[in-house]
């Protein structure tokens, strides 16, 4: 079983839509959740950041991750096209300093 | 500055070429790292410097050899490659490479393994 799987999608969506993306992870141990966003051709770009269980809030985007499901999740409110990117969730595990990615899914927003 | 330079942006280089990939941050950040990222898929771990000290090899083979001349720089150097190692390399940083940190990247270099 993969440590962090992801839908790869592609997702399509039309503008203004809510978003949700998900992830699900193997080890109930994990407690440190990342979301990162890319841009074709660029570096990942870090949006949201949380610990444990709960939701955290920034903006248009909401974080939200349930350990006793082992599901984490980023929603996004009114997409917007600029918002097209593959979104990445990712788990830190191996002691601190590894960090294991789910596969990422395509998110487009259009007009 | 929050910022991760990475240089060169692409690179295009024979299988008996050597080259070199630099990575630079002035974050004070502890902790870097290499990744190789393959079209349409995540991100995957290489290399972990901890203090200067290389402290992961995810098993990469030895025609990647990783340096850390000091706190700033983090480089990649490259010999007798294959084109299957054509790819993203992306540096990331952190703090200390502690459960607290989060890891920034920069924007990669695309290399191309003619």
């Amino acid at each position: 079983q993969k440590e962090v799987e992801q839908d790869p999608g592609p997702l399509s969506v039309p503008e203004g839509a809510i978003v949700s993306l998900n992830c699900t992870y193997s080890n109930s141990a994990f407690q440190y959740f990342m979301w990162y966003r890319q841009y074709s051709r660029k570096g990942p770009e870090l949006l949201m950041y949380t610990y444990s269980s709960g939701n955290k809030e920034d903006g248009r985007f909401t974080a939200q991750v349930d350990k006793s499901s082992k599901y984490i999740s980023l929603f996004i409110r009114d997409s917007q096209p600029s918002d097209s990117a593959t979104y990445l969730c990712a788990i830190l595990t191996g002691g601190g300093n590894k960090l294991t990615f789910g596969t990422g899914t395509q998110l487009k927003v259009e007009l | 500055d929050t910022e991760v330079t990475q240089t060169p942006k692409h690179l295009v280089m024979g299988m008996t070429n050597k080259k070199s990939l630099k990575c630079e941050q002035h974050m004070g950040h502890r902790a870097m790292y290499w990744y190789k990222q393959k079209a349409k898929k995540p991100p995957e771990l290489m290399f972990v410097y901890s203090y200067e000290k290389l402290s992961i090899n995810e098993s990469v083979p030895s025609r990647f050899s990783p340096e850390c001349p000091n706190s700033s720089l983090l480089n990649l150097h490259l010999h007798a490659l294959q084109p299957e190692d054509s790819a993203l390399y992306l540096c990331a940083t952190s703090l200390a490479g502690v459960n607290t940190d989060t890891q920034y990247f920069g924007p990669g270099t695309r290399l191309t393994v003619l």
